[in-house]
């Protein structure tokens, strides 16, 4: 079943903060968040898993609620480079990633 | 490293014809995966193989056939192209067998079907 996000849409101005959030009905393994730049493929953010460990970019801050089965990704001090559609995709069972629609991130100078 | 390769990168079908996706990683990763995208819909998952010699459904599976030929390949086949096949298909590969870790994807195929 598809993760579902939130908002659909932003759009920011530079050094604005953007909080992107993402729920499942299903209890998860893990959260991926990807961001993909229009003509090109997916890149991968973060991986969030179950008791707290997280992998990413140094960057890139987000957070798991188990309990909820929701996750946030948080942009801070936006850059014009952070524009695009960043994906969260949810691992349930090991082994499947499901995606889900997708947020789209505008930052404006 | 190339990372992950797909071919052919464009392709257009006539409805009826069949034609087979090929993707290859040199990562010696485990797992790998076959998405289609399309406009505003996000990636959805058709096909995956969480380790050499397995390969399991997606979301989306109907109207195709998948091949794990070897640890790093692993093919998508499309038996009787429709127009509602009319995709991006993205290859992805990942280091673990049986999880899912960071996925490094392909350029992607842009494949028409009329």
């Amino acid at each position: 079943q598809q993760p579902v996000q939130s908002p659909q849409a932003v759009i920011l101005r530079e050094g604005e903060d953007a909080v992107i959030n993402c729920s499942s009905s299903k209890a998860l393994y893990s959260v991926h968040w990807y961001r993909q730049k229009h003509g090109e493929a997916p890149v991968f953010l973060m991986i969030l898993l179950k008791g707290g460990e997280q992998k990413g970019h140094d960057k890139i801050s987000a957070s798991f609620n188990e309990k909820k089965q929701q996750s946030s990704l948080y942009l801070t001090a936006s850059q014009l480079s952070y524009s695009g559609t960043y994906f969260c995709g949810t691992e349930m069972p090991p082994g499947k990633l499901i995606f889900g629609q997708g947020t789209t991130l505008q930052v404006k100078p | 490293n190339a990372g992950v390769t797909q071919t052919p990168k464009f392709q257009v079908l006539k409805t009826g014809q069949s034609m087979t996706l090929q993707c290859a990683q040199d990562m010696n990763h485990n797992s790998m995966y076959w998405y289609r995208q399309d406009p505003g819909m996000g990636l959805r998952l058709i096909y995956y193989s969480a380790s050499e010699g397995t390969t399991d459904k997606g979301e989306v599976p109907n109207g195709y056939n998948v091949s794990r030929l070897n640890k790093r390949e692993f093919s998508l086949r499309l038996e009787s192209a429709a127009p509602s096949q009319t995709s991006v298909y993205f290859c992805a590969s990942s280091t673990t067998a049986g999880r899912v870790d960071e996925q490094f994807f392909g350029p992607g195929t842009r494949l028409t079907v009329l």
